[in-house]
Parts: C-alpha cells; structure tokens; sequence
C-alpha cells in the first residue's frame, strides 16, 4: 500500500506570492494533519482535518488556510509568502481523527518551500 | 502548554556504540511517539509507546508515564542510524495534534 504522499517536493516562490500545497493521505485514512518544519525545529501543529472539517489549529497566521476534500485529500494554502514562512512542509494521515486515538500518525516526504 | 524536552542536543558515536536518547515532558500525555527523520526529511515511525516497553530488532523504548518521561535505545549503532530523533506527544481529546521536542541529532562515525 502507498503511503501518504505529497506535491511538489520542491517548490521556489518569491515574497508576495501564494502557494498550494497538496497531500494524499494513506488509503482509508480519514484524518489529515499538516505541520511546518523550519530548519533546526522540530515540526510545528497548523492544521488538523477530519470528514473535511477543521478539528484543530496551531498558532499560525490566516495566511495559512486549508481544506479537505471528499476523498480526503487535503490542501494546505499559504497566501502573501513571507522569507520565513521557508520550511519543510509535512503532512500526517491517521485512520480516524478526533484526540485521544490510541494509534499512529504517519507522514509524508514532505513539500521543501524556499521563499525569496 | 505541554513542553517537551530531549536530551542531548547532539551526540556523536563510532559505529557499534549504544546510546540512550531521553525525553522529559512536562504534563499527562494520551500517546507518545518515537520517530527518525532521515536526511531527506522524512519521519519514520520508530515506536508508538504512551507506556512500557517495546523493541524492534536493535532498537527499543520504555515509558514511564507516571514519572513523564520516554527513553530510546539504540545498541550495536550502524552508519544508517545517524539522523535526528524525535519524540513527541499527543495531549488533546479533540484534534490530532503533535507536539514534538527539538530533536536528538544522532551522527554515527565509520
């Protein structure tokens, strides 16, 4: 079985502009997190969805948006790209959503954003 | 918030070494995860451990929930090893959110 995948794997925009981001998660898996990784960090919480609904938020900027789709793929947008918003971008899939699940989160290879 | 920590920042071994990776968190925690990035940045899950012991081949975790805190072991260390180690924790009964340590940066010599 494949697992949860993402495009592009690279992608170099410069300030101002906006870029979607997109994620396949594993098949049958309902859940779709996204998380950003800025060098150094470990990754950080933006966004979880659940049956397209938005389940939870981290501390990011309304820049930052995203969505589900029925087949539960997800995108995650980034509008007026800063130099800082650089950084690995990574998806998680899980087979339900909603807290306190006792299973596993897998994730992506990730989408590298370079902004200049 | 929840504040977990890793410890140590950066260790450097020959191969065949063993080591012991630590993470301390700071509340109750519902899951807690082990993971490696790789070099090219993606997160292999290496252990879903929110208490006891489990191993895998030269690698295994023991949780201590109660005393909040997880720890990594790798024995017989090989080249493929080096990479950064995450721990990381899920807190929340209503989303799916991670929160993960700064890393253990793991650099196995030849």
């Amino acid at each position: 079985d494949a697992g949860v995948t993402q495009s592009p794997t690279h992608l170099i925009k410069t300030r101002g502009q906006q870029v979607t981001l997109r994620c396949s998660p594993i098949s049958g898996h309902k859940s779709v997190s996204w998380y950003q990784q800025v060098l150094g960090q470990g990754p950080q919480f933006i966004f979880q969805y659940y049956e397209k609904e938005e389940r939870g938020r981290g501390n990011f900027p309304d820049r930052f948006s995203a969505r589900q789709f029925p087949n539960y793929s997800s995108e995650l947008n980034v509008n007026a790209l800063l130099l800082g918003d650089s950084a690995l971008y990574l998806c998680a899939s899980r087979l339900w959503g909603g807290g306190g699940r006792l299973d596993t989160q897998y994730f992506g290879p990730g989408t590298r954003l370079t902004v200049l | 918030g929840i504040q977990v920590e890793q410890s140590p920042p950066d260790l450097i071994l020959q191969e065949g070494a063993n080591s012991t990776l630590r993470c301390n968190f700071s509340d109750s925690v519902n899951n807690l995860q082990w993971f490696h990035q790789n070099p090219w940045g993606q997160l292999i899950n290496l252990f879903y451990i929110p208490s006891g012991t489990k191993q895998n081949g030269r690698l295994s975790a023991t949780t201590v929930a109660t005393e909040r805190y997880s720890l990594l072991y790798i024995s017989s260390s090989q080249t493929t090893d080096s990479g950064v180690y995450f721990c990381a924790v899920e807190q929340s009964r209503r989303d799916d959110k991670i929160i993960f340590g700064k890393g253990t940066r793991l650099h196995i010599l030849p």
